[in-house]
């Protein structure tokens, strides 16, 4: 079935330092690709997304590509902030996953001033 | 304007006892979800409605029982209460498929 795999955390930064949080999926076809964060104490919110082979999604200064050759997609961000301190999910949803997100599992960001 | 509201925020309960989640969407969206999040920050899906039909049931305990009154509610009912279930849950909404999930901000169900 499908899957998302995640570097695990928890990932602590120093403010202004480069952001990269691995993220690698299996899918058949051609799956949409999600990063969602979660602030402590909410729900998750979408970060940014991507619906097709080579899209970079982006937002907030944050990025991440598609790449169907490593079935891939990285976050990256060039300078975090102290508010950028969170659960950093990706996701993806399949062609054969009618309706259903899959999550990784979650990297915990903390970064310190 | 809260856009997928989830009532209560907390729950806390002792095993055995029966409890009802509520969850309400005013973003017009067709299916509505649960999904629960496990200590470690798991998350994995539960329940999914489409239009009130249930589409997706994943391997979960018949005590959890998902209600879908009208395309804008889906409320979950856990009998019997067990110590696992503890856990946060959330609500989410979607448009259609593919496109991006809309959540709550959680029900924190704690069963002692």
């Amino acid at each position: 079935g499908d899957s998302v795999t995640q570097m695990e955390g928890p990932v602590t930064l120093s403010e202004e330092a480069f952001l990269t949080i691995n993220c690698t999926y299996t899918a058949t076809g051609y799956p949409s690709l999600f990063w969602y964060v979660q602030y402590p104490g909410e729900g998750l919110q979408l970060l940014l997304k991507a619906t097709k082979a080579d899209d970079k999604g982006s937002n907030k200064g944050f990025e991440a590509t598609y790449r169907k050759e490593t079935t891939s997609f990285h976050l990256e961000k060039g300078s975090v902030q102290v508010s950028d301190s969170a659960v950093y999910f990706c996701a993806l949803s399949g062609e054969t996953s009618y309706d259903k997100v899959i999550f990784g599992p979650g990297t915990s960001l903390s970064v310190i001033p | 304007d809260t856009a997928v509201s989830q009532t209560p925020k907390y729950l806390v309960t002792q095993m055995g006892n029966d409890k009802s989640i509520k969850c309400e969407q005013n973003l017009g969206h067709d299916t509505m979800y649960w999904y629960k999040q496990d200590s470690k920050k798991f998350l994995k899906i539960m329940f999914s409605y489409n239009n009130k039909e249930l589409i997706i049931n994943e391997t979960v305990p018949n005590r959890f029982s998902p209600k879908s009154p009208d395309k804008a509610h889906l409320n979950l009912h856990i009998n019997s209460l067990e110590l696992g279930d503890s856990a946060v849950y959330f609500c989410a909404s979607s448009l259609i498929k593919n496109s991006p999930l809309h959540f709550g901000n959680g029900t924190r169900l704690t069963v002692t």
